[in-house]
């Protein structure tokens, strides 16, 4: 069974310093894919960036980048130059060859708030 | 205009009751989904759709039904609610192909079962 740990449930940062949220996983298979969704406080949830479990590359998108450690199963998410607008909450999510490849598995999140 | 949409965004209802909410996407995706947010769950699979003739269970499907009545449209129906079925309700969408595809979510119905 797939399943992914968040062992942050909230952080406070400095507005302007880097944050990490980590992300941790566990599956047998080879092939999978990791996301993060940010939910602000309105509730929708927005896809952030995606590592596929063989790309070999860090993935990174703007002001997120995934730091992928296959080896130690982590996907952190790092946002560098924190920004008031990034309070929200965090989601690290995977899909894997489960239901027809189409579940997302979801962490329970991590509450980043960022102070001004 | 929304890529997503669910309506109503807020639903109040009592035991028993039969409840339907609606998702419809302008995105052009074949592939939709209903999810179910607890708090301290994180997101749950009810149903999955590929296209209006093949829709899958999810994890969590027991007392829910739905409905693709067309490409752009998938319906989430509560035959009969419970109280344990109080939650956020989310629709989303997905291009086929790729696993490296993500998936688009709505904006959240949010009901709750008296």
């Amino acid at each position: 069974a797939q399943k992914i740990t968040q062992t942050q449930p909230g952080m406070f940062v400095q507005e302007k310093e880097a944050v990490t949220l980590d992300c941790t996983y566990d599956t047998s298979d080879p092939s999978y894919g990791l996301f993060w969704y940010k939910q602000p406080s309105s509730g929708e949830m927005i896809f952030l960036i995606y590592q596929g479990s063989y790309d070999q590359q860090n993935a990174t998108e703007g002001r997120y980048s995934l730091n992928f450690q296959k080896a130690r199963k982590s996907a952190n998410l790092v946002i560098s130059a924190s920004q008031l607008g990034d309070s929200a909450m965090y989601f690290c999510a995977m899909r894997g060859p489960h239901f027809g490849n189409e579940k997302l598995t979801f962490g329970t999140g991590t509450r980043l708030t960022i102070i001004p | 205009d929304a890529d997503v949409t669910q309506t109503p965004r807020n639903r109040i209802t009592k035991t028993g009751k039969r409840i339907m909410l609606e998702c419809s996407q302008t995105k052009g995706h074949d592939r939709m989904y209903w999810y179910r947010q607890d708090p301290g769950l994180g997101l749950r699979l009810i149903y999955y759709s590929f296209d209006v003739k093949d829709i899958n269970k999810g994890e969590i499907s027991d007392g829910y039904s739905v409905s693709r009545q067309a490409q752009a449209k998938f319906s989430l129906s509560l035959e009969s609610a419970i109280p344990n079925q109080t939650a956020l309700y989310f629709c989303a969408t997905r291009a086929g192909g790729g696993s490296y595809n993500e998936q688009f979510f709505g904006p959240g119905t949010r009901l709750t079962v008296l």
